[in-house]
C-alpha cells in the first residue's frame, strides 16, 4: 500500500529564512511525487511534480525538492520565505497515470514578518 | 490557462436530501477524479473515471456515491441520501495522459 507521511502539521519560519517542508512517502514501485499548495478559500494548486527525470526538481514560486530513493523522502525546500509562502502545503503519491492520488496530512506553513 | 471548474462553490442541504456537484474539467483531459477533504484532514480520493467507466474507487465511494458524464463536458458527483458525516469539501481534477492531476477549486458541501 502507498502512504505519505509529512512530519510537522504547523511549521512557522521568519521572513527570508530557509523553509523546509518534510516528505516521506512508501511505495511498492517508482512513484510520481508531487506538491500542492492550498491558499485559504481555495483549490490545490500545483507547484513540482517528480516523475522520474532530474531528481531536483523545480517548481512555481522559487520551491523546488529533491527526491531521494535512498531515504523515500521528496522534501520541498525553498531559500527565502515569503508572507505570501503561507498555506496548507500537501504531499502526494502516485503509482501510475491515471491512478489515484495519496496525500499526506498536509503542513500548514505560517511566515512571520 | 485551461482550468477546472466547479459549481457550485458551497451547497447547503438537509440531511436525507440528494445534491449533486458538477465540475468541468480540462477540455483534452480523459481521466477525471472525485477527492474530498474533511474540516482539518487530509485530501481523500473518491473515485476516478475514464472512459466512461469508474476505473477505481476507494472504500469512502459505497452505494450512496455515483459520477457521470452526461455530456462532453461535464462530470458530476451525485450523492443520493446526504449523511453529516458527508460535510466536506469536495474536489474535481482531471488528467490527460501525463502524470499530473489539475484540480478545480472545490464545492464546499454542508449537510444540516
Amino acid at each position: 500500500a502507498q502512504s505519505v507521511t509529512q512530519l510537522g502539521s504547523h511549521v512557522s519560519v521568519s521572513e527570508g529564512a530557509l523553509v523546509l517542508l518534510r516528505c516521506n512517502y512508501s511505495s511498492s514501485v517508482p512513484p510520481y511525487l508531487f506538491w500542492y499548495v492550498q491558499y485559504p478559500n481555495q483549490g490545490l494548486q500545483l507547484l513540482l511534480k517528480y516523475t522520474s527525470a532530474a531528481t531536483l526538481v523545480k517548481g512555481i514560486n522559487g520551491f523546488e525538492a529533491e527526491f531521494k530513493k535512498s531515504e523515500t523522502s521528496f522534501h520541498l525546500t525553498k531559500p527565502s520565505a515569503h508572507m505570501s509562502d503561507a498555506a496548507e502545503y500537501f504531499c502526494a503519491v502516485s503509482l501510475n497515470t491515471g491512478n489515484q492520488f495519496y496525500f499526506g496530512t498536509g503542513t500548514s506553513l505560517t511566515v512571520i514578518p | 490557462e485551461p482550468e477546472v471548474t466547479q459549481t457550485p462553490s458551497h451547497q447547503v442541504t438537509q440531511m436525507g436530501q440528494e445534491v449533486i456537484l458538477r465540475c468541468v474539467p480540462i477540455s483534452n483531459h480523459l481521466y477525471f477524479y472525485w477527492y474530498r477533504q474533511i474540516l482539518g484532514q487530509k485530501v481523500e480520493f473518491l473515485v476516478s473515471f475514464y472512459n466512461n467507466e469508474i476505473s477505481e474507487k476507494s472504500e469512502i465511494f459505497d452505494d450512496q456515491f455515483s459520477v457521470e458524464r452526461p455530456d462532453g463536458s461535464n462530470f458530476t458527483l451525485k450523492i443520493r441520501s446526504t449523511k453529516l458525516e458527508d460535510s466536506a469539501m469536495y474536489f474535481c481534477a482531471s488528467s490527460e495522459v501525463t502524470d499530473t492531476q489539475y484540480f478545480g477549486p472545490g464545492t464546499r458541501l454542508t449537510v444540516l
